[in-house]
C-alpha cells in the first residue's frame, strides 16, 4: 500500500512569509509525528498527534510553530513568518496504535524548506 | 535524559568485508531501539528494531543487530558488504518508562555515514 506522503517535496520562501507543510500518513495509522532534521543531524522531534488529539507539543521551537490533524488523517505544520533558522528538512511519521510504544514509525519523504 | 552516540560520522568497507556501524544509548528504562536507512533524496527506510527477547535482531536487506545491556550498545551490522549498502544510517531509542505525553518520541543519533567501495 501507499506509504506517507509529503508535500511539497522542496519549499523555498522569503524570510517573513508563511509556510504550510503537509503529510498523509499510511491509511488507518492512528499515530502521526513530525521531526526536524537539520543538516548533518539526525532528525529531532517537534510533536505528535494520536487521531486529532495533539499530544505532546514540547519539541515546537516556538509559537512561530503549530500543527493540526483536525479529522485525525492529514496533518499541517505552519511556521509563521519563517527565519533562516527554520531551513531544514521537516519529516512526517506514521504508526499503527496509539499506544504502541513498540510500534514502528515510518517516515515519508521530507519537505526541503530553504528560507531566504 | 534519554539520548543515543554514534561515534563514527564515516564507515568506510570494502564490498564483500563485514561491515559495522556502532550506536550506543542513554535511557533510564529497558529501550527500544530501531535502524534506519537514508538514501539520498528519499526519506528513513526502517531497518529493524528490538523490543525485548533475543539479542540479536535480524532485519531487512541481510542487515542485523546485536543489543547488548551490559554496554549500552546496539550495533549494526552485515556480513557482507555490497556497494548498494553505501547510505547515512541513524539509531534511535524510544524510552517505554515515558509517561503521558513523551511517549511517542523517538531520539535520534547524528548518522553515521557508510561507504561501500567496490
Amino acid at each position: 500500500g501507499a506509504g506517507v506522503s509529503q508535500s511539497p517535496r522542496y519549499k523555498v520562501t522569503k524570510r517573513g512569509q508563511d509556510v504550510a507543510l503537509r503529510c498523509d500518513p499510511i491509511s488507518g495509522h492512528v499515530s502521526l509525528y513530525w521531526y526536524r532534521q537539520a543538516l548533518g543531524q539526525g532528525p529531532e522531534f517537534l510533536t505528535y498527534f494520536n487521531y486529532e488529539a495533539q499530544q505532546d507539543k514540547s519539541g515546537l521551537p516556538n509559537d512561530r510553530f503549530s500543527a493540526e490533524r483536525p479529522e485525525g488523517s492529514i496533518s499541517t505544520l505552519t511556521i509563521q513568518r519563517t527565519e533562516q533558522r527554520d531551513s531544514a528538512m521537516y519529516r512526517c511519521a506514521s504508526s499503527l496504535s496509539r499506544e504502541g510504544w513498540a510500534d514502528t514509525q515510518y517516515f515519508g519523504p521530507g519537505t526541503r524548506l530553504t528560507v531566504l | 535524559a534519554q539520548s543515543v552516540a554514534q561515534p563514527e560520522d564515516q564507515v568506510n568497507v570494502a564490498e564483500g568485508n563485514p561491515l559495522t556501524v556502532k550506536c550506543t544509548y542513554s535511557v533510564s528504562g529497558n529501550p527500544y531501539l530501531f535502524w534506519y536507512v537514508q538514501y539520498p533524496n528519499r526519506g528513513l527506510q526502517f531497518l529493524l528494531k528490538y523490543i525485548t527477547g533475543d539479542n540479536l535482531v535480524k532485519g531487512s536487506y541481510g542487515f542485523e543487530a546485536e543489543f547488548n545491556k551490559s554496554q549500552t550498545s546496539f550495533h549494526l551490522k552485515k556480513p557482507s558488504a555490497l556497494v548498494s549498502d553505501s547510505a547515512l544510517y541513524f539509531c534511535a531509542v524510544r524510552d517505554p518508562t515515558d509517561r503521558g505525553s513523551t511517549l511517542g518520541r523517538l531520539y535520534f543519533g547524528r548518522g553515521t555515514q557508510l561507504t561501500v567501495w567496490p
